[in-house]
């Protein structure tokens, strides 16, 4: 099956910096990527659509100049983290489609001290 | 709006036993998809099972199904002969038809525990 890759897959950083999160589609192209927030024990929340070569969609509540989403590529998106904080520190995870069929990463664990 | 709704936050299921997860939504679109995604500890989100809301017939993938009621709009899993591996969280998920491609709602997720 598909392979959708994230880097890195746990950071840790001070409060009031920045965090850069890529999520690659490794061995296709994808056009839409999704990323989505998940707290410890609950669901996962989408945040926004990430669309090639346009801006992102962003779900409602979901600041837009807080979690930059960047997808300069068809195999590359990015969610930048801007001045995060402690209330920032969750499992970050993208998922890809390709066809019908939808491929997720394998998560990213972010912790704000 | 869809919504999605598991009201069973934990269950446990003797192994090699049958267990039923429940799930409910709600919408008004007449296309869509319906998805079981199982999140082991690992966070990995592995798809269990995937129903097409035209089609009929349940889903079957070994030794999971599905019973979808599209009146109902009830859509549940049902494992058979758990095994210890199957110990996870469990997500029913909602997807509008093709032209969200991707675009999942998430129940809230039921924690399945299989004990030996």
């Amino acid at each position: 099956g598909a392979v959708v890759s994230q880097h890195p897959s746990w950071v840790i950083c001070k409060s009031g910096t920045s965090v850069k999160i890529e999520c690659r589609s490794l061995d296709f192209q994808a056009t839409t990527m999704f990323w989505y927030r998940q707290f410890p024990k609950q669901s996962l929340m989408l945040m926004a659509t990430s669309n090639e070569g346009s801006k992102a969609t962003y779900e409602q509540g979901v600041e837009k100049d807080k979690f930059l989403i960047n997808h300069a590529s068809l195999t590359l998106s990015t969610l930048t983290v801007t001045s995060a904080h402690p209330e920032d520190s969750s499992f970050y995870i993208c998922s890809a489609a390709r066809l019908e069929d939808l491929f997720f990463g394998p998560g990213t664990r972010l912790t704000v001290l | 709006a869809q919504t999605v709704t598991q009201s069973q936050p934990e269950m446990s299921v003797q192994e090699a036993e049958t267990v039923t997860l429940s799930c409910t939504y709600d919408t008004s679109e007449n296309n869509y998809y319906l998805f079981w995604y199982k999140q082991p500890p690992s966070r990995q989100m592995i798809l269990v099972i995937r129903q097409e809301a035209y089609k009929q017939q349940n889903a079957t993938e070994n030794r999971f199904s599905v019973n979808f009621q599209k009146a109902a709009k009830s859509f549940s899993l049902k494992i058979s002969d758990s095994q210890l591996g199957d110990t996870a969280m469990y997500f029913c998920a909602f997807m509008k038809g093709s032209s969200n491609t991707g675009k999942l709602i998430f129940g809230q997720g039921t924690t399945l525990q299989v004990k030996p």
